[in-house]
Order: structure tokens, then C-alpha cells, then sequence
């Protein structure tokens, strides 16, 4: 079984700080990366899936880059807002097909 | 409107009692899954199917069982034989296998309580 290791576990930044999040997984057999974003209340949202080393996505103040290599890919939110307040999931896939893997998350919180 | 809807939202069940929850998406999407979800862990998966008719045990499948008899529909039955029932259920669907790199889609999850 995969293990998909996200760090820190927690945090609170205040508004307008910028911020990032890390996701381990193994770098064997890898096939694709996922990110989830998951507020209160709602249902987990798709942030990106990311399959090539060194792939760099972006959606607004969030992007994410990925290094297959050596087993990590990294969260960014820049000038964190209150509405950024969630935990952020990481999921792996190996290449045999294999369902996800999520981690236990990131919960992040922003005050204003 | 597409997306996946799961109900009831909170279900309380007495111990012994097998309990059904209800997971549906309109979305045309092949692939299926139930996670569960306790504090201070991730989401672990129970069951999940490629395609209609058939399905698969996930990490976690003891004590559940689960039907593919419908493209949108996909129940899952926590049966009185599942030791510690009361979690958080999430459904999920992709358009294809996840393991292949599509995103997943989520319901709002089903909140299970055993008394």
C-alpha cells in the first residue's frame, strides 16, 4: 500500500500571508498526483492532477508543483483569504492502477 | 444540475442493525467509490467499480457490502458485521478509472451514528 504523507498537519496564517503545504508519496511507480481542497460544510473539490516531474499548475492564488523524482509536490496559496480556510488533500496513483492514496490532510485557517 | 447526491445526510442506527446508504450521480461517469472518513485520518476506501456490474473491495471492505446494478447508482450496505460503524461516509465518482489520472467528484457525505 502507498503512503501519502502531508505536512504540516495544521496551520493558521493571517490575511494577505502567503503559504505552502507539502505532499510526500512514493516515488516508485508513480502515475498521478492529485489535490483537493475540502471546506466546512462542502464537498471536496478537485484542485489539480498533475502527472509529468516538474509540472507547475495554477488556479488563481494557488498552484502546485510536482517532483516525481524524488517523491513530493507542494501546495502554494498566495495572499492567503479567509475563504482559503480548508483542508487540503493530496492523493497518489501508481502506475499499476491502483486506487488513490489520500493523505490526512492539511487543514489550513485564515484570519482576517 | 450534475452531481452526486447522498442521503440521508446523518443516519442513526442501533448496534445489530445493517443500515443502507444511498450514493447517485448524474454525471455519465463509469467509476464509483465509497470512502470512509474518522478523525485524524484520511479517507479510506471501501469499495469502488470501474463500471456497472462490477466492483471491487477497497482497503477497508470487511463489514460492507455494495451494489453496481445501475451506471448511477451505487449503495453501500454497513452491515451489523462491521465493528466500529460510526464515521463519516463520503461517495465519490471519476469518468473514468482515478487510478488513470481522472479527478474525482464528491457527494456531501453521509454522517453514520451507531447507538
Amino acid at each position: 500500500i502507498l503512503n501519502v504523507e502531508q505536512s504540516p498537519q495544521s496551520l493558521h496564517v493571517q490575511e494577505g500571508d502567503s503559504t505552502n503545504f507539502t505532499c510526500s508519496f512514493p516515488s516508485s511507480n508513480f502515475y498521478a498526483l492529485h489535490w483537493y481542497r475540502w471546506e466546512t460544510a462542502k464537498s471536496p473539490e478537485a484542485l489539480f492532477v498533475m502527472t509529468l516531474n516538474g509540472d507547475e499548475k495554477k488556479k488563481g492564488r494557488i498552484s502546485a508543483t510536482l517532483n516525481t523524482k524524488e517523491g513530493y509536490s507542494y501546495l502554494y496559496i498566495k495572499g492567503s483569504q479567509p475563504e482559503d480556510s480548508a483542508t487540503y488533500l493530496c492523493a497518489s496513483a501508481n502506475q499499476a492502477g491502483t486506487a488513490l492514496i489520500f493523505g490526512k490532510g492539511t487543514t489550513l485557517s485564515v484570519s482576517s | 444540475d450534475g452531481g452526486i447526491t447522498q442521503s440521508p445526510k446523518y443516519l442513526f442506527r442501533k448496534e445489530g442493525q445493517n443500515v443502507t446508504l444511498s450514493c447517485e450521480q448524474n454525471l455519465n461517469h463509469d467509476a464509483m467509490y465509497w470512502y470512509r472518513q474518522d478523525p485524524g485520518q484520511g479517507l479510506r476506501l471501501i469499495y469502488y467499480s470501474q463500471i456497472v456490474n462490477d466492483f471491487q473491495k477497497g482497503d477497508i471492505a470487511e463489514g460492507y457490502s455494495v451494489s453496481r446494478e445501475k451506471k448511477e447508482s451505487f449503495p453501500l450496505t454497513v452491515t451489523s458485521a462491521q465493528k466500529n460503524p460510526t464515521a463519516f461516509y463520503l461517495c465519490a465518482s471519476s469518468a473514468r478509472w482515478s487510478g488513470r489520472g481522472d479527478e474525482q467528484f464528491f457527494g456531501p457525505g453521509t454522517r453514520l451514528t451507531v447507538l
